[in-house]
């Protein structure tokens, strides 16, 4: 089954205690990126990823790491998390990094900084 | 750069009512258009989306949606409202053509009564 996968669903974690959350999709998509949905503001777009080895910043960048070594894996790193983190996150991939093209998301990860 | 207005953040309607869900957006050129919508506890569904050609276009699940350059707007319709229904809707822009760096809405969630 065509999908993204990311993990976990859910963490409850500490400020400064590192954490990864992965994303992984299996339809040979070019593009994927990350994105927190917060109440109020809609998703805004973490990091986003055009192919292997090729990342660049959204909109909020700001706390967050990214890396791209396989086309299949996307993780996004909190190497300090901090309370403001605390949000849904989505995974999303899409074909290739052309606007046409349908973006297929994650189920969500919701993350809660004590 | 592009900008998506959903100017409701919450609608009500009665289950087998009619539903118009507003989407206005801001892009010098024609954009491309998207609506998803994200039942509860799950990613984002398209549900249809727009990039040229006949203004009015069909999606999934009894979804339409207009496209009106002269007012900017890309508004979601349904002309008989399923409980099942009850979810958030978020429309999107994406710039036509070029790499794809879609901004989303803010988000509107559709309340059902019975």
């Amino acid at each position: 089954e065509a999908q993204v996968t990311q993990n976990p669903r859910y963490l409850i974690t500490v400020t400064g205690k590192k954490l990864t959350v992965t994303c992984s999709q299996n339809m040979n998509h070019e593009y994927m990126s990350w994105y927190r949905q917060d109440p109020g503001l809609g998703l805004r777009q973490i990091y986003y990823s055009m192919n292997v080895e090729v990342t660049d910043k959204g909109d909020v960048p700001e706390g967050y790491k990214v890396s791209r070594k396989e086309k299949r894996n996307f993780p996004l790193i909190l190497e300090s998390p901090s309370p403001n983190q605390t949000s849904l996150y989505f995974c999303a991939s899409s074909l290739t990094p052309t606007s046409g093209h349908e973006q297929f998301f994650g189920p969500g990860t919701r993350l809660t900084v004590l | 750069a592009q900008s998506v207005t959903q100017p409701d953040i919450h609608i009500t309607v009665s289950e087998g009512a009619s539903l118009e869900l507003r989407c206005n957006y801001s892009y010098g050129a024609t954009p491309y258009l998207f609506w998803y919508v994200q039942s509860p506890g799950q990613g984002l569904q398209l549900l249809l989306k727009y990039f040229s050609g006949d203004t009015l276009v069909q999606g999934i699940k009894g979804f339409e949606a207009e496209f009106k350059r002269s007012q900017s707007s890309f508004n979601l319709r349904k002309p008989s409202v399923h409980w099942s229904d009850a979810a958030e809707y978020f429309c999107a822009v994406a710039p036509s053509g070029g790499s794809y760096i879609p901004t989303f809405g803010r988000g509107t969630s559709l309340i059902v009564h019975p």
